[in-house]
């Protein structure tokens, strides 16, 4: 079975700072999905960023990034300009034939 | 945001009794998730479903059954529930052929087993 594994349980930022999260994963397949989840206290899961196992470029969304590296199997977010809001609990998720979540990685944002 | 509820938002039972979860769309959506969110083990799937009527296990469907008689309703139910499934409950929701696309959660429901 696949598993994901992130090895940070507690991380913290200065705000304006950068800030890197770390994801490793583990499969047999060659065709699937990695995805960045947030969870605020408010509990609402919120998509972050996703990227295609096929794709080579590092997908980005305004201040996240990932750096996908397949071959290492390792999918890691950097935050850039750090903010207040965004602290919350930070998922790293795998989608291939079924759906495994990270244990997760509680992000505080120091002002 | 994609229309997800769930109901309750918060339970509280006791040992041995039955408990039923609702979790309702309104995107049409094909694929229905359930999982329990619990501390250092992330989000784990219980069950999913890919139509109406279309069940089938994730990883800890022990002690849990659904049924999805509409598109936009997925029940979870605790035949009889222990104190290990206290837990978050979570929904989802998905649309995209070979499941490969993400999926949107609604808001989670607590549950305590006392």
């Amino acid at each position: 079975a696949q598993t994901v594994t992130q090895s940070q349980p507690e991380m913290s930022v200065q705000e304006a700072e950068t800030v890197t999260l770390s994801c490793t994963y583990d499969t047999s397949e060659s065709d699937y999905y990695l995805f960045w989840y947030k969870q605020p206290p408010s509990r609402q899961m919120i998509l972050v960023i996703r990227q295609e196992a096929y794709k080579q470029q590092n997908a980005t969304e305004n201040r996240f990034s990932v750096n996908f590296q397949k071959a290492a199997k390792s999918f890691s977010l950097k935050i850039s300009d750090s903010q207040l809001g965004d602290a919350a609990m930070y998922f790293c998720a795998y989608r291939g034939n079924d759906m495994r979540f990270g244990a997760g990685t509680r992000l505080t944002v120091k002002p | 945001d994609a229309g997800i509820t769930q109901s309750p938002r918060h339970k509280v039972t006791e040992t041995g009794t039955p408990v039923t979860l609702r979790c309702h769309q309104t995107e049409n959506h094909r694929y229905m998730y359930w999982y329990r969110q619990d501390p250092g083990h992330g989000l784990r799937l219980i069950h999913y479903s890919y139509g109406v009527k279309d069940t089938d296990k994730g990883e800890v469907s022990d002690g849990y059954s659904v049924s999805r008689s509409k598109t936009e309703d997925f029940l979870l139910t605790l035949e009889s529930a222990t104190s290990s499934q206290t837990s978050v409950y979570f929904c989802a929701i998905s649309d995209r052929a070979g499941d490969r696309y993400e999926q949107y959660f609604g808001p989670g429901t607590r549950l305590t087993v006392t």
